[in-house]
């Protein structure tokens, strides 16, 4: 697998059920982060965890992070049609290499009205 | 406050003509960041400035492609001359100069490149 590989690469869902998506990488961090992209959009900073932090919440979503396994998930529960978009972990190494991030391939996720 | 903005957001030209992206950061970010996903892919490092110098371009595919960033404001990629792999979005994106914990990167909504 890739640094920053998440799983699974789709998801479909219905509105108010929970997502939880995976990433999988492989060298040590510094910190992990989740980013959205809504088609043709932007990426959209969502959530930041630190290699010092186990679970991190910001509204409806819900990051944990394992470094001992060297994977995190997100949970993004009651799940709203706009909450379809491609979610994209990245890893970032710290100072040593200029926190340049690396991508997984992203999870699509649809969720249907 | 404004985030990053990139200009164009759609480039469509043809192998061997030159295309040049702008980015300009976050007021105030001396970091700034090039990634690129080719379709199908993951998104990709292609370089790191710092204010005006260049960090880290390591990830930059080849000598085709040519960034900036006079002054430490805003940056510029250029391909030339442009080849059909090329294509792709690419992403700029900036965040605070910060030491230990890094900072967050904030991306620009990317610049679509179509080479024919």
């Amino acid at each position: 697998s890739q640094q920053g590989e998440e799983d699974p690469q789709a998801l479909s869902i219905q509105e108010g059920e929970n997502a939880t998506m995976n990433c999988s990488y492989k060298t040590s961090i510094n910190n992990l982060q989740w980013y959205r992209q809504n088609s043709g959009r932007g990426l959209v900073h969502l959530i930041l965890i630190r290699s010092n932090e186990r679970e991190k919440h910001s509204g409806r979503l819900r990051v944990t992070l394992d470094t001992s396994k060297k994977s995190s998930s997100l949970l993004i529960t009651a799940s709203r049609a706009a909450d379809t978009a491609s979610y994209f972990c990245a890893t970032d190494p710290g100072p040593g290499s200029n926190y340049k991030l690396t991508f997984g391939k992203g999870t699509l996720l649809t969720v249907n009205p | 406050e404004a985030g990053v903005t990139q200009f164009p957001s759609h480039s469509v030209i043809e192998k061997g003509q030159t295309v040049t992206l702008r980015c300009d950061p976050i007021s105030g970010h001396d970091n700034l960041y090039w990634y690129r996903r080719v379709m199908g892919k993951e998104i990709k490092f292609l370089l790191h400035f710092v204010k005006e110098s260049k960090q880290d371009e390591s990830g930059m595919p080849n000598n085709r492609f040519l960034a900036e960033r006079t002054g430490g404001t805003y940056s510029t990629l250029k391909v030339q001359p442009a080849e059909l792999e090329d294509s792709g979005v690419y992403f700029c994106a900036s965040s605070q100069i910060g030491t230990g914990w890094a900072k967050t990167q904030y991306f620009g909504p990317g610049t679509r490149l179509l080479v024919l």
